[in-house]
């Protein structure tokens, strides 16, 4: 069965710090795609990135990097520099290729709290 | 992008009553659709898949009988919450694929999401 995991539930910083969000993830799975979201509080989600599992290239866009490592099966979430509009809760999530009927389920979230 | 919509936003309904949300994808078909419910401060759960045209299928522990939905369009999965009680208050959010999109470019477009709150 799929899971994910993101193990840090809250995370504050100052603003122009760096911080890593973690995500560990399960599936028995070849083929599969993982994705993370920002919910802003007013509720609706924010696509940040998709990466399939047959691309482990890391990925930079603007302050944001991702690091996929297939042999740990973890898909970490960098803000660079963080800024206070990136105060959010982020989301790891998982869809399984083939078994998961095209499900994707969601990580527990890490809130995080980016301080003036 | 592709844009999905919700509606209502929000709604307010006695205990006892029946709510209907509507999940539109607005410029491309959806034969897959899915709902997922939200507690505050918690991640997103997935209730079910609807597929356009049969049955959707519910994850395990959610009352189909109670969580009616009916996907009877390519553009149109409702979400129908019977006899609502204040343990169904939530924040509800639909998802709908593509359906022309390949596997490789998968992609789920998530609605703005609906505040439920029964009293």
């Amino acid at each position: 069965a799929q899971k994910v995991t993101q193990a840090q539930t809250e995370i504050s910083v100052v603003e122009k710090e760096d911080v890593t969000l973690d995500c560990v993830y399960e599936t028995r799975d070849t083929t599969y795609y993982l994705f993370w979201y920002k919910q802003p509080p007013s509720g609706e989600l924010v696509f940040l990135i998709r990466r399939n599992s047959f691309d482990e290239q890391n990925e930079i866009s603007g302050r944001y990097s991702w690091n996929f490592q297939k042999s740990t099966s973890s898909f970490n979430f960098t803000i660079t520099a963080s800024q206070v509009v990136d105060s959010a809760v982020y989301f790891c999530a998982l869809s399984e290729g083939t078994t998961g009927g095209f499900k994707t389920i969601f990580g527990a979230g890490t809130r995080l709290f980016v301080k003036a | 992008g592709a844009v999905v919509s919700q509606h209502p936003s929000r709604v307010i309904c006695k205990s006892g009553t029946s709510v209907k949300i509507e999940c539109r994808s607005l410029d491309f078909q959806a034969t897959t659709m899915f709902w997922y419910r939200q507690f505050p401060k918690q991640s997103l759960m997935l209730m079910a898949t609807s597929n356009e045209g049969s049955k959707a299928t519910y994850e395990q522990g959610v009352e189909k009988d109670k969580f009616l939905i009916n996907h009877a369009s390519l553009t149109l999965s409702t979400l129908t919450v019977t006899s609502a009680h204040p343990e169904d208050s939530s924040f509800y959010i639909c998802s709908a694929r593509d359906s022309i999109l390949t596997r490789e470019q998968e992609t789920q477009y998530f609605g703005p999401g609906t505040r439920l709150l029964v009293l």
